[in-house]
């Protein structure tokens, strides 16, 4: 079974351009979660989504962050526009229901 | 005080050596309790995992819960040089938003 894709690998921005982080979960997973791990950290939750649906978005900085997942299946991860502390790694997840998540390879994103 | 606190290392020891990682947690409410992998400019790994307190065992992996002390543990036994990564504990409440809260993750180097 094919894992988490998520494109760009890397990806690096002057501050204040948009960008957009892409990815494609394992298949028959309705759950799609979006990650934020910063330098030394683990992981943060910044959006889940059940099917097409955004069932938990709490910690997504909703100004300048959007996400979407059209057809319940891809889901794509918008900054605009980006701020040199946005720098991070950007982890994809998936999971079918009632097992445990699945992580992609990641965005790594620098924004000088 | 975070939910979740790990001790970020670096971890260096020999190869062959036990080794201990640890956390604490502050949630009583967690019931699942798991250990990811990380190499570097990877995404996270799923090790282990353990429902509420216990014991488990996968080879030279083994993971202990401990809920009353609110402290979880994996050992590492034998361990060798592709055992180098950062390993981070995971916990999630059961049912509710399937929110994965990640401890910092300690750096561990195996030396051969």
């Amino acid at each position: 079974e094919a894992g988490v894709v998520q494109s760009p690998r890397y990806k690096i921005i002057e501050k204040k351009q948009p960008v957009a982080f892409w990815c494609n979960p394992i298949s028959g997973h309705n759950t799609l979660y979006w990650y934020r791990q910063n330098l030394g950290q683990g992981p943060e939750l910044l959006i889940r989504y059940e099917n097409e649906e955004a069932v938990d978005d709490s910690q997504l900085p909703k100004d300048r962050f959007s996400a979407e997942r059209l057809k319940g299946v891809d889901s794509t991860l918008k900054i605009q526009p980006a701020e040199l502390g946005d720098s991070a790694v950007y982890l994809c997840a998936s999971r079918r229901e009632g097992a445990l998540q699945f992580f992609g390879p990641g965005t790594r994103l620098t924004v000088l | 005080q975070k939910e979740v606190e790990q001790d970020p290392g670096p971890l260096s020891v020999p190869e062959g050596a036990i080794v201990s990682l640890n956390c604490t947690y502050s949630n009583s409410a967690f019931q699942y309790f798991m250990w990811y992998r990380q190499y570097s400019r990877k995404g996270p790994e799923l090790l282990m995992y353990t429902y509420s307190s216990g014991n488990k065992e996968d080879g030279r992996f083994t993971a202990q819960v401990d809920k009353s002390s609110k402290y979880i543990s994996l050992f590492i036994r034998d361990s060798q040089p592709s055992d180098s990564a950062t390993y981070l504990c995971a916990m999630m409440v059961q049912g509710g938003s399937e929110k994965l809260v990640f401890g910092k993750g300690t750096k561990l180097t195996v030396n051969p």
